[in-house]
């Protein structure tokens, strides 16, 4: 299986400034990569997935972009923080070959903008 | 388009007892069905999933879900909880053509001693 490592657990951030969370993927190559947001009481919200360097799907409209400049890494990045931008944010690797359709998750960031 | 429905969203029970959280979904076409558990501030981890072959699926710590086509459902059961039971816990269902899952919205499982 796959390990997904997530990071910081937590950070507090002032209103416009700049984000970057980072997710590495160990144990898979060439996965598909997930970042999610999760707020209180309403599940995961897909953001963007990337099924290969390069490639991005942005699922919804807003102030957040993601990169993936290697195969195995996977960054959610924003210009300046809105204080809608506060929650929990998952990132996930789809399991290979053989584990179809399941998702690896990391530990989460939980991002509070202030 | 494919949709999950859970329909509680928060399950309260006495330890020992057993538990039922329930799951439907629709997709016109065939579909992977799984269940994860999110213990607080942590990632999710899958629980059970149902693939193909037999409809009763059994996961980690005692659960199984039982996939029913006709009603469209895939309900997680456990016979007897424990206090470490207590999570968030979300249905998901993916279908052939895309590896993008769609999941619900969780329901939240408490259990009281």
């Amino acid at each position: 299986s796959q390990t997904i490592h997530q990071w910081p657990a937590t950070l507090v951030q002032p209103v416009g400034s700049p984000l970057s969370l980072e997710c590495t993927v160990e144990g898979t190559s060439n996965p598909n990569l997930y970042w999610y947001r999760q707020a209180a009481g309403r599940g995961l919200q897909l953001l963007f997935y990337s099924v290969g360097i390069g490639q991005i799907s942005s699922e919804v409209p807003q102030n957040l972009s993601a990169s993936r400049p290697q195969d195995r890494q996977f960054i959610l990045s924003s210009k300046k923080l809105l204080l809608s931008d506060s929650g929990f944010y998952l990132c996930a690797g789809e399991g290979p070959t053989g584990a179809k359709n399941i998702q690896y998750f990391g530990a989460g960031t939980r991002l509070s903008v202030l | 388009a494919q949709s999950v429905t859970q329909l509680d969203s928060q399950v309260p029970v006495f330890e020992e007892a057993p538990v039922e959280l329930r799951c439907n979904y629709s997709s016109s076409v065939s579909v992977y069905l799984f269940w994860y558990v999110q213990y607080p501030n942590q990632g999710l981890q899958l629980l059970l999933k149902y693939l193909s072959g037999s409809t009763l699926v059994k996961g980690i710590n005692g659960f199984e879900a039982e996939f029913n086509k006709s009603q469209t459902s895939f309900h997680l059961r456990k016979p007897s909880v424990h206090i470490s039971d207590t999570a968030e816990y979300f249905c998901a269902i993916s279908s052939g053509g895309s590896y993008i899952p769609t999941f619900g919205r969780g329901t939240s499982l408490i259990v009281h001693p």
